[in-house]
């Protein structure tokens, strides 16, 4: 059976820097019929979809444009995990943050979830 | 982006009563690469992440029962709870799979009234 296991930080201040981990077991990170991804949701927001990576001979990475450039997902094959830092934190990156196996095209795969949130 | 709706916001039907939830892509979701429309149903419970229900607007996801259907195509699509019971109460979700960045309707809280 499949499993996410999230870790990671409840409390970042501004401007620093947030790291969350997502463990998985039950399934390898570099299959190739499955993409990983991260998605937040804030009362604000709803759902809001923020990166994936998945391995097609190599690796490849999406970004949603409202946090380009300032969010990296990554997938750390010895340890079977996927990672987003989320750097400048303001108070609006304030969310329940989630990774998610997709295959088919649906997350159907999630983790716990983490709430985060950015105060001083 | 590909901008989801639904319909309505709420509502609150007697348990047995039908649900009928829609959504709305603002753009067909109907890719091209398999003639499938990459839309997806999920349900939330409070404190709990998303579960999925359905993938490709109508394939129901293994455990769900079948009082739920899905159905539509290009850009309208329809969430059906034939019979509420009490632990359908939930909010439902759709998100369009075609193109990045996925994106979600607002959500539709179900309640047994």
């Amino acid at each position: 059976q499949v499993q996410l296991q999230q870790s990671g930080p409840g409390v970042v201040k501004p401007s620093q820097t947030l790291s969350l981990t997502c463990a998985i077991s039950g399934y390898s990170v570099s299959g190739n019929s499955v993409a990983w991804n991260w998605i937040r949701q804030s009362p604000s927001r709803g759902l809001e979809w923020l990166a994936r990576t998945y391995y097609r001979s190599q690796w490849y990475y999406e970004y949603a444009v409202s946090v380009q450039g300032r969010i990296t997902i990554n997938a750390d094959t010895s340890k079977n995990q996927i990672s987003l830092q989320v750097n400048s934190v303001t108070p609006e990156d304030t969310a329940v943050y989630y990774c998610g196996r997709q295959f088919r095209g649906a997350l159907d795969f999630w983790g716990q979830g983490t709430m985060v949130s950015v105060s001083s | 982006d590909i901008v989801m709706t639904q319909s309505p916001d709420s509502l609150a039907v007697s348990l047995g009563e039908r649900v009928t939830i829609n959504c709305k892509s603002s753009q067909s979701v109907l890719t091209s690469s398999n003639n499938r429309n990459c839309l997806v149903w999920y349900q939330q419970k409070p404190g709990q992440p998303p579960r999925l229900l359905f993938y490709w607007a109508t394939n129901r996801e293994s455990g769900v029962p079948d009082r739920f259907s899905g159905s539509g195509s290009g850009t309208d699509f329809t969430l059906t709870i034939s019979s509420l019971q009490a632990e359908d109460v939930a909010v439902y979700y759709c998100q369009q799979c075609d193109s990045v960045p996925f994106t979600f309707g607002p959500g539709t809280k179900v309640d047994i009234k």
